[in-house]
Order: structure tokens, then C-alpha cells, then sequence
């Protein structure tokens, strides 16, 4: 059975420095991999999909890596703000079944 | 807009009452989703459906039920039977294939 871990659990970091977010999985056999964002008491936005063959997704300040072989997916930000404060999870997608998530890294951006 | 509306918001339900809580989807997406989330334990998948009339437990699905009788809707009861319902619920959806996920604001259902 798929299981995804997210380290760490809570990073606080300076406006302004740039950080690393990470996410593993157990079976690497997976289609695809996305990232969410999610202040609290809200829904989850999706911030970067990748697919399985793959290795990277930009988007702005955020780009999303893939080593399927490695089980191991990193979301880095860069130049953080205190607005992007907020718990970001990973979520893979192996065969035919739905997500299956991390718990999350909760980010604190400091001004 | 297009997006996935879950409603209402905020929900409170009795010790032995049913709850039906709404999601629907205008982006035409085949596959719909329920997940519980809880603090310190991520999201775990309640049901999931795929094609309209047909929906598979997931994880979780001890005392909750639901319906895909449109392609638009999927709505979650959550039973008596439900011991420990007091959650927030979030619904997602996407096309077919290894597309990309999308969800709704959430329900918070507490036991009052």
C-alpha cells in the first residue's frame, strides 16, 4: 500500500530565504505527483502537477521535483513571503486509485 | 466561475441525527472524491467514484454513505453509525486520466 511522508512536520524560516520542502513515497510505480496548498480552515489549492516521466514543474517562485526511482519529490520556494504561509502537502497517484496524501509541512514565513 | 462548491460551510449535528453534506462540480470531471481530514492525521478517503452510478469505499467508509446519480453531484451522508464524525470534509474532482485534482472549500461538521 502506497504511503507518503512529508518532512518536516513545521519549518519557520526569515522573509526572504529561500527553502526546500520535501516528500517521500514507497511505491515508486506512481503516475503522478501534485502539490497543494492549504491555509487554515480552507480547501486545498493545487500549485504543481507532475507526471511521471517528468522531472520538474515551474511555477513562479515554486518549482517541483520528481526521482520516481528514489521515491522522493521536493517543492522548492524561492524568496519566501510571510504570504505563503501556509501547510503544504504532496499527493501521489498510483494506478488506478485515488490520491494518497502526506500530512503535510506547515510553513511560517517570519517578517 | 467553474470549480467545485461544497456547502454549507459549517454544520452541526445531534447525537443520532443524519447529515448530508454537498459537493458540486461544473467542470464536467468524471471522477469525484470525499476525504476526512483531522489534525495530526492528513486526509484520509471516505468514497470516490469514477462514472456516474457506480462509487467504491475508500479507507474510511464505516458510516458514511453516498450517490452518483449525476455527473455534477456527489453528496456524503454521514449516519448515526458514524461514530466519531466531528471532521472537516473536502471534495475533489478531476477528468479521467492522470490529470490534475481540484477541491472544494470543506464542510466542518461538529457533534453538538
Amino acid at each position: 500500500k502506497q504511503e507518503v511522508t512529508q518532512i518536516p512536520a513545521a519549518l519557520s524560516v526569515p522573509e526572504g530565504e529561500n527553502l526546500v520542502l520535501n516528500c517521500s513515497f514507497t511505491d515508486s510505480a506512481i503516475y503522478n505527483l501534485q502539490w497543494f496548498r492549504q491555509d487554515p480552515g480552507k480547501g486545498l489549492t493545487s500549485l504543481l502537477l507532475i507526471q511521471s516521466s517528468q522531472r520538474e514543474q515551474t511555477s513562479g517562485r515554486l518549482n517541483a521535483s520528481l526521482d520516481k526511482s528514489s521515491g522522493r519529490s521536493t517543492l522548492y520556494i524561492a524568496a519566501s513571503q510571510p504570504g505563503d504561509s501556509a501547510t503544504y502537502l504532496c499527493a501521489v497517484k498510483t494506478g488506478n486509485t485515488p490520491l494518497v496524501f502526506g500530512k503535510g509541512t506547515r510553513l511560517s514565513v517570519i517578517a | 466561475d467553474g470549480g467545485i462548491t461544497q456547502s454549507p460551510k459549517y454544520l452541526f449535528r445531534k447525537e443520532g441525527q443524519n447529515v448530508t453534506l454537498s459537493c458540486e462540480q461544473n467542470l464536467n470531471h468524471d471522477a469525484m472524491y470525499w476525504y476526512r481530514q483531522d489534525p495530526g492525521q492528513g486526509l484520509r478517503l471516505i468514497y470516490y467514484s469514477q462514472i456516474v452510478n457506480d462509487f467504491q469505499k475508500g479507507d474510511i467508509a464505516e458510516g458514511y454513505s453516498v450517490s452518483r446519480e449525476k455527473k455534477e453531484s456527489f453528496p456524503l451522508t454521514v449516519t448515526s453509525a458514524q461514530k466519531n464524525p466531528t471532521a472537516f470534509y473536502l471534495c475533489a474532482s478531476r477528468r479521467a486520466g492522470n490529470t490534475e485534482a481540484f477541491f472544494g472549500q470543506g464542510t466542518r461538521l461538529t457533534v453538538v
